[in-house]
């Protein structure tokens, strides 16, 4: 039981490239997010998933896009890197919003 | 709407000492409540949560909360600081729902706790 894994764990990415970020958990969980966190200002919520073929903007969704093929994965997309998105990137799951998340390592990205 | 406010950005203790870390929420919705711990480089994980039962709640590592609805608060303690215990803290705030209807975490900006000896 691996619970929540993010692949990759450091990116450096050159102003307007592109990139994926996965996030796999085999807890069966229904829910999904992807945070950013950055210095000062907690957890941030881009985008978010109530299930298999849904997805959700939350607080800080521009510039960013995301898919949930599959229960198990949610996949964060940036499609023109910017600086401004340099931070970490959190991907959580849980049964639903009054349970507990589970995090994943984080994803460290940096643009230049 | 909601919100949450830890109210002290930095916490320095001495080991063996209390720990105190303040958070205040408002919500429109009865709340769950939780805190979350951070460790250097690594992802959050959860302390303790609180949704409705009773509103003392013990949790992982000696650490426990009260909720008080008059006081809008989740206050989180520890009776003695261990060196281990320095971290970053996050209090969070969801509303109660019984079904999915896409209500989303708030996460305090934190707290980080040094621990000196």
């Amino acid at each position: 039981n691996a619970g929540v894994t993010q692949t990759p764990k450091f990116r450096v990415l050159k102003t307007g490239q592109s990139m994926t970020l996965l996030c796999a958990q085999d807890m069966n969980h229904e829910y999904m997010y992807w945070y950013r966190q950055d210095p000062g200002m907690g957890l941030r919520l881009i985008h978010y998933s109530v299930g298999e073929g849904t997805t959700a903007k939350g607080e800080v969704p521009d510039g960013y896009n995301v898919s949930r093929l599959k229960k198990q994965n949610f996949l964060l997309g940036l499609e023109s890197a910017a600086p401004s998105q340099t931070s970490v990137y959190f991907c959580a799951s849980s049964w639903d919003t009054s349970y507990e998340q589970y995090f994943g390592p984080g994803t460290r990205l940096t643009v230049t | 709407a909601q919100s949450v406010t830890q109210l002290d950005s930095h916490v320095s203790v001495s080991e063996g000492t209390p720990v105190l870390l303040r958070c205040n929420y408002s919500s429109s919705y009865s709340p769950s409540l939780f805190w979350y711990v951070q460790h250097p480089n690594k992802g959050l994980q959860l302390l303790l949560k609180y949704t409705s039962a009773a509103t003392l709640v013990k949790g992982i590592n000696g650490f426990e909360a009260e909720f008080k609805k008059s006081e809008t608060s989740f206050h989180l303690t520890k009776p003695s600081a261990h060196m281990s215990d320095a971290a970053e803290y996050f209090c969070v705030v969801s509303p109660i729902i019984l079904t999915g209807g896409g209500n989303k975490l708030t996460f305090g900006t934190g707290t980080q706790l040094k621990v000196e000896l």
